[in-house]
């Protein structure tokens, strides 16, 4: 069965950069993408950025443009999402979902269990 | 970027009876050459991650019970759940994926009356 299975819990000080994984499996990873959703407390779903599990190519959300990286590993089938420059905004749960290979034209079907970052001097 | 709205912002309904959300996108999410709307519908229980319920504005996915049913057209979308059960408390997000980036609604908060 297809799974997403997300890296844990990290606590960071304000302008010190995350990196967060997601491993999948059951599923052929070069046919699908993966995309980054945020949950902040008591806000909505927010999404962050894409990746394509294919050729590496990335689109991102103007508002995080610059200080976001994903990044893929084939060899161990997983997708990292760095944040740098964290602020105090930047606390929240951070998901990764399988989306569409060519871009983000797609629903997101399987979700990782989610990983929460919190940014606190 | 497209603004997709959602209405109302919580809803309590009794068990069995119709819920009834709504989602407005700013811009169509229509794509002509495809002729689908590229809009989808997510449930999310607290502790939770997402869960897909409709893809394409009314496609549900496998597995999602068959009171749930998505409806609308290039910039007006419902989701209606036809007899409210107790697992169906949860909060409810559109989202469109026609342009980047793929904006949600701000939810809707679904409660037992």
């Amino acid at each position: 069965q297809v799974q997403l299975v997300q890296s844990g819990t990290e606590v960071k000080k304000p302008g010190a950069s995350v990196k967060v994984s997601c491993e999948a499996s059951g599923y052929t990873f070069s046919n699908y993408g993966i995309s980054w959703v945020r949950l902040a407390p008591g806000q909505g779903l927010e999404w962050v950025a894409w990746i394509s599990g294919y050729d590496g190519n990335t689109d991102y959300a103007p508002k995080f443009r610059g200080r976001v990286t994903l990044t893929t590993d084939k060899s161990t089938i997983t997708a990292y999402m760095e944040l740098r420059s964290l602020r105090s905004d930047d606390t929240a749960v951070y998901y990764c979902a399988r989306g569409g290979v060519g871009g983000n034209y797609s629903p997101l079907d399987y979700w990782g269990q989610g990983t929460l970052v919190t940014v606190s001097s | 970027d497209i603004v997709m709205t959602q209405s109302p912002d919580s809803l309590a309904v009794s068990l069995g009876e119709r819920a009834t959300i709504n989602c407005k996108s700013s811009q169509s999410v229509l794509y002509s050459l495809t002729n689908k709307n590229y809009l989808a519908w997510y449930q999310q229980k607290p502790g939770q991650p997402p869960k897909l319920l409709i893809s394409w504005a009314f496609t549900r996915e496998s597995g999602v019970p068959d009171r749930f049913s998505g409806s609308g057209f290039e910039t007006d979308f419902t989701l209606t759940i036809s007899s409210l059960q107790a697992e169906d408390v949860a909060v409810y997000y559109c989202q469109q994926y026609h342009t980047t980036p793929g904006t949600f609604g701000q939810g809707t908060r679904v409660e037992i009356k």
